[in-house]
């Protein structure tokens, strides 16, 4: 069975720092890729996703993803996180046949201090 | 914008009582899902279903049951709560097969079982 493994639990930055989330899943056949965040008090939301072609892609609020197919990786970054970036986010990956069922990674939680 | 709501926010409900959990779609999308949101754990798919009448089991159906009598709506069932049960629950619906769809999600309900 597939499984995405996020690096962090607890991530705590300072405002105007970059930040990067690493995610790593393990399957070897063709996959989309996707990073949802959850704000405090509010419903999951898609922050961006990777389906094919550029391998570098950009979501909302900044921030931008880069899948490198041979380490299995699919990595969040931003370069200057502000205060309101405060949320908790997710990795998942859709195996690119049968079903379209998502697999999450644990999530990490990003504290932004002003 | 698509809507996926949720009967409810919060719930409390016995150990040993059956509990339902309502969920409603706008959008006319073929998929629906289930999942429970655990701090440290993620979410985990309980059960989907990619038509009417149509559902399979995730990666943790024991002790729940689903009902998709129609397209727009899709129920989750604790025959009899237990304590363990205890979680926030989301769900999620998307478009049907022979694509790779993004998820939209509920805004979750938090149940507890005492």
């Amino acid at each position: 069975a597939q499984s995405v493994s996020q690096h962090n639990h607890h991530v705590i930055l300072s405002e105007a720092a970059s930040l990067e989330l690493g995610c790593n899943y393990s399957y070897g056949g063709t996959v989309n890729l996707f990073w949802y965040v959850q704000y405090p008090g509010q419903h999951l939301q898609l922050l961006l996703k990777y389906f094919s072609g550029d391998p570098l892609v950009k979501g909302i609020k900044g921030f931008e993803a880069e899948f490198i197919k041979s380490k299995f990786s699919f990595n969040l970054r931003k370069p200057s996180v502000q205060w309101s970036d405060t949320a908790e986010y997710f990795c998942a990956v859709m195996m690119n046949s049968g079903y379209s069922t998502l697999t999450f990674g644990k999530g990490t939680m990003l504290l932004v201090s002003p | 914008d698509v809507k996926v709501t949720q009967s409810s926010r919060y719930l409390v409900k016995r150990t040993g009582e059956k509990v339902f959990l309502e969920c409603v779609q706008d959008m006319d999308h073929e998929n629906m899902f289930w999942y429970r949101q655990d701090p440290g754990l993620g979410l985990r798919l309980i059960y989907f279903s990619y038509d009417v009448k149509m559902k399979e089991k995730g990666d943790i159906p024991e002790g729940y049951s689903v009902s998709r009598e129609k397209k727009e709506r899709f129920s989750l069932i604790l025959e009899s709560a237990s304590t363990n049960q205890t979680s926030m629950y989301l769900c999620a619906s998307s478009l049907g097969s022979g694509g790779a769809y993004e998820q939209y999600f509920g805004p979750g309900t938090r149940l507890t079982v005492t």
